[in-house]
Formats: structure tokens, sequence, C-alpha cells
């Protein structure tokens, strides 16, 4: 079945760079997505790369995609206290056309 | 360019009672989704919608859950008798019609509450 799977929390300390990672069972995914959400608020799509890359980078983003393992991380160069929020991991399968499987999120906390 | 927008942003019910959320997609875009979020977990799909028709159901609650997008108006996402298990943060998201499949613009969400 479809499933992903992100650690629970992660902290970092202000300026230094925060990896979140991820890992996912679906072979068939196309895209791989990045969504923050700061609390009470709704999900922001951060970034988004297809299976067939293996690096995407914008700005100070940067997300890393294994497809052999099944393994996708997102790097945070420089990281500020308004990067705080959950981050999810997501991804879509090539045989669905509609649903997005969500992992459970990761929550970054910024130590000044 | 206004983004998807939901209300209420806040619903409290009591147990038994009806809830409606609505959705309104962004501005061009013909297809919605709608996703359930439980305290401290990810988001989970329930239905996608285009105009009139459902296309994928496979995430909705086989009772008391039914969702809607009609010509005319917003999506609706209808919850029946609720119970305190449906607490939650409920999101849609809507995406335009032809190749874009692989972006989804989210909603604030509205959070259910049932007492």
């Amino acid at each position: 079945g479809e499933d992903v799977e992100q650690s629970l929390f992660l902290s970092v300390r202000e300026g230094d760079s925060s990896v979140i990672n991820c890992t996912y069972t679906d072979s068939s995914s196309t895209y791989l997505y990045w969504y923050k959400q700061e609390p009470g608020a709704g999900l922001q799509l951060l970034t988004y790369i297809f299976s067939n890359m293996d690096m995407k980078q914008d700005q100070r983003l940067t997300v890393l995609l294994n497809k052999k393992d099944k393994h996708l991380s997102l790097r945070i160069a420089d990281t500020q206290t308004g990067d705080s929020a959950i981050y999810f991991c997501a991804e879509k399968s090539g045989s669905s056309a509609s649903k997005i499987i969500f992992g459970s999120g990761t929550r970054l906390s910024i130590r000044p | 360019n206004a983004g998807v927008m939901q209300n209420p942003r806040h619903l409290v019910r009591r147990r038994g009672q009806e809830a409606r959320l609505r959705c309104s997609p962004m501005k061009g875009h013909s297809h919605v989704y709608w996703y359930r979020q439980l305290p401290e977990e990810g988001l989970k799909f329930m239905v996608y919608l285009q105009k009139e028709n459902i296309i994928d159901e496979s995430g909705m609650p086989k009772e008391r859950f039914s969702a809607e997008f009609p010509k005319e108006g917003p999506s609706i996402l209808r919850i029946q008798q609720v119970v305190r298990g449906d607490s939650a943060a409920y999101f849609c998201a809507s995406s335009p019609p032809g190749q874009g499949y692989n972006e989804q613009f989210f909603g604030p969400g509205t959070r259910l509450t049932v007492l």
C-alpha cells in the first residue's frame, strides 16, 4: 500500500541547516512534495520534485530524491525563527489522478 | 486572485447535529479535493470532485459523509449526525483543469469541534 513516513520532531539552532527526511513506499510515485503548515493555518506548498529528478534547489530550500531507496529530504539553509512549523512530506501516485498521500509531519523548532 | 476559501473557519456542533463545510476553489479551478486532518496527524484524502461529478471518493467514510460540487456555488462537505470522532480540521484544495493535477492549492481549513 501507499505509506509516507517521517520523524515527528526536529530541533535546530538558528542559522544552522535543517534536514527533514522522509521515506515512501509507492514505487509508482510521480510527484513528491513538501508542504509547510504554521499553527492554525492551512498548508503552503513549498516545493515539489518530479520523480525523474534527483535534486531541486529553490533559494534556501534543497530537495534531494533517492528513488532507489524511496527517500526524500528537504534541506533548509540558514534556518530562521520564521521557519518554525510542521513540514509534511507527500507523494502522488502515477496511478492516481487525485489523492496526495501525506506523512504525519515533522515539527521543526528553532533554538536561539 | 483570491486563494481557496473555506468557511466557516471554526464550527462547533453537538453530537447528532449536521455539519456543512463550504469550499470555494481558486478562480479558474474546476477540481476540488477534501482532506481531513486529525489532531497530531497528517492529512488524509477523502474525496475528489469536478463540477457536478464525484471522481474519487475512496477516502470517504461509508456513512454520514457526503460531498458535492454543483455547477454553481461552492463545494459542500456534509457530515450528518456528527460524533466526537469527527472533530478534526477539514481542508479543501483545488487545482486547474487539464494538466494541473500535480499541484493542489489548499485553503485555510475548517476546524470542526463536536461537543
